[in-house]
């Protein structure tokens, strides 16, 4: 059963950068295009990043381009986030998912971010 | 990078019918057939309920039906269960320079 495991959420000032981790397992995750989709407290979800199952192609939610990175290292079955500049409104709850055809197939469990002076 | 847009909420009694809309544009849900939904229980991951506008992952009960028209695309939920109570979301592909976009999100309420 497919397992994707983010971690690296936390509480961290504004304009300071973080990173987040998702772990994958149980699925070959070399084959898959992986998103990082987030939702703020009490918000609907908003789509952040994507990356092609060979790091070749990234594309990235309006709100996030230019501060954040996506990226991917496919011997160690990790994804990453890469977020820089933070401010309160990315505040949220983030979570990495399998692409397939343009689906979101699996979600993890996700990771908690939270941006505060 | 416009959201697409659903109804804040909908409701049945157990055993009837609700029907979610999710409008976008020509340049996405009207373009692609790229149209997904997904169920969201409070405090859990989104789970994935359609794909490819009607297509049902495994295990999803056929209980759960999809279509579209133009730019508008719909989810119904037949024979509502009190677990059909949650946040449902669409999205659709929106080509290679939006990439992708989340509906508003319908809460759906078992009566």
């Amino acid at each position: 059963q497919v397992q994707l495991v983010e971690s690296g959420g936390g509480v961290v000032q504004p304009g300071r950068s973080l990173r987040l981790s998702c772990v994958a397992s149980a699925f070959t995750f070399s084959g898959y295009g992986m998103h990082w989709v987030r939702q703020a407290p009490g918000q609907g979800l908003e789509w952040v990043a994507v990356i092609w199952s060979d790091g070749s192609q990234k594309y990235y939610g309006d709100s996030v381009k230019g501060r954040f990175t996506i990226s991917r290292d496919n011997s160690k079955n990790t994804l990453y986030l890469q977020m820089n500049d933070l401010r309160a409104e990315d505040t949220a709850v983030y979570y990495c998912a399998t692409e397939a055809t343009f689906r979101l197939d699996s979600w993890g469990q996700g990771t908690l971010v939270t941006v505060s002076p | 990078q416009s959201a697409l847009t659903q109804p804040p909420s909908a409701s049945g009694s157990p055993g009837q019918s609700v029907t979610i809309s999710c409008t976008g544009t020509s340049s996405d849900v009207g373009r692609y057939k790229y149209v997904s939904w997904y169920q969201q229980h409070p405090g859990k991951a989104p789970k994935l309920l359609l794909y490819e506008v009607s297509e049902r992952p495994s295990g999803v009960p056929d209980r759960f039906s999809g279509s579209k028209s133009g730019n508008t695309a719909s989810l119904t939920v037949s024979g509502l269960q009190a677990d059909d109570e949650a946040d449902y979301y669409c999205t659709s592909y929106a080509g290679s320079t939006t990439y992708y976009v989340f509906g508003t999100g319908t809460k759906v309420t078992v009566l």
